[in-house]
């Protein structure tokens, strides 16, 4: 049972673009939703999260909107650099009390220069 | 942000033999939680660990398999035991609240 899923594997944008990778999640009590930027061998970083009762979240190039009656979010990366070539993983807690975090798939994005 | 480190960084290790490892974190926490990555895979919680109780297993993962340490509020441990290939992935121990949480650097395990 899949509670998060990115539906994209992969995703290449041209450098100085936008990125948009999308996470769409089943289980209704989840109240925060994390982004996470990963590179091999190491562990996941914390880019931008949201809660459950707000639309939209922006942090200088990471934008996450939300859409709870669609129950999908997506993580907007404007502009797109190198460095932004990574593995991104949206994960989903049910909030304080219960802040495990339960993942996507994951989408590998290539930023092509 | 949170500094969290973790010993050993990389382990290759013989079927049938166990290891620990550790994670230490720069602040005092509740709760700290365990995730293995599995080769292509996703991350997947393996416990939750509170400071002065027994670790909170997900379904899948048991005990005695992944026994788990937290003596304090700073530090944990877990341990594969009886390892084999299969258990060959990444381990990250992490901490923090909703709408943030943190990862050590994981610990990639490799059993032959």
């Amino acid at each position: 049972d899949q509670q998060v899923k990115q539906n994209s594997p992969s995703l290449s944008v041209q450098e100085g673009r936008i990125s948009i990778l999308n996470c769409d999640y089943t289980n209704s009590m989840f109240d925060y939703f994390l982004w996470y930027k990963k590179y091999p061998a190491e562990g996941p970083t914390f880019l931008i999260s949201i809660s459950s009762i707000k639309d939209k979240n922006e942090d200088g190039r990471f934008t996450v909107f939300l859409n709870k009656s669609a129950k999908h979010l997506s993580l907007h990366i404007v502009p797109s650099q190198p460095g932004d070539s990574a593995v991104y993983f949206c994960a989903a807690s049910a909030g304080f009390g219960n802040e495990k975090l339960t993942f996507g798939t994951g989408t590998r994005l290539t930023i092509i220069p | 942000s949170a500094v969290i480190s973790q010993k050993p960084s990389r382990d290759i290790c013989q079927r049938g033999t166990s290891l620990t490892i550790q994670c230490q974190v720069d602040s005092q926490v509740t709760m700290m939680f365990w995730y293995r990555q599995q080769p292509g895979q996703s991350l997947t919680l393996i416990a939750t660990a509170n400071q002065g109780s027994e670790a909170t297993y997900e379904s899948g993962f048991v005990i005695d398999k992944f026994p788990i340490s937290r003596p304090n509020l700073t530090f944990s441990t877990l341990t594969v035991s009886n390892m084999s290939p299969e258990d060959s992935s990444i381990y990250l121990c992490s901490m923090g609240g909703g709408s943030t949480q943190y990862f050590g650097p994981g610990t990639r395990l490799t059993v032959l």
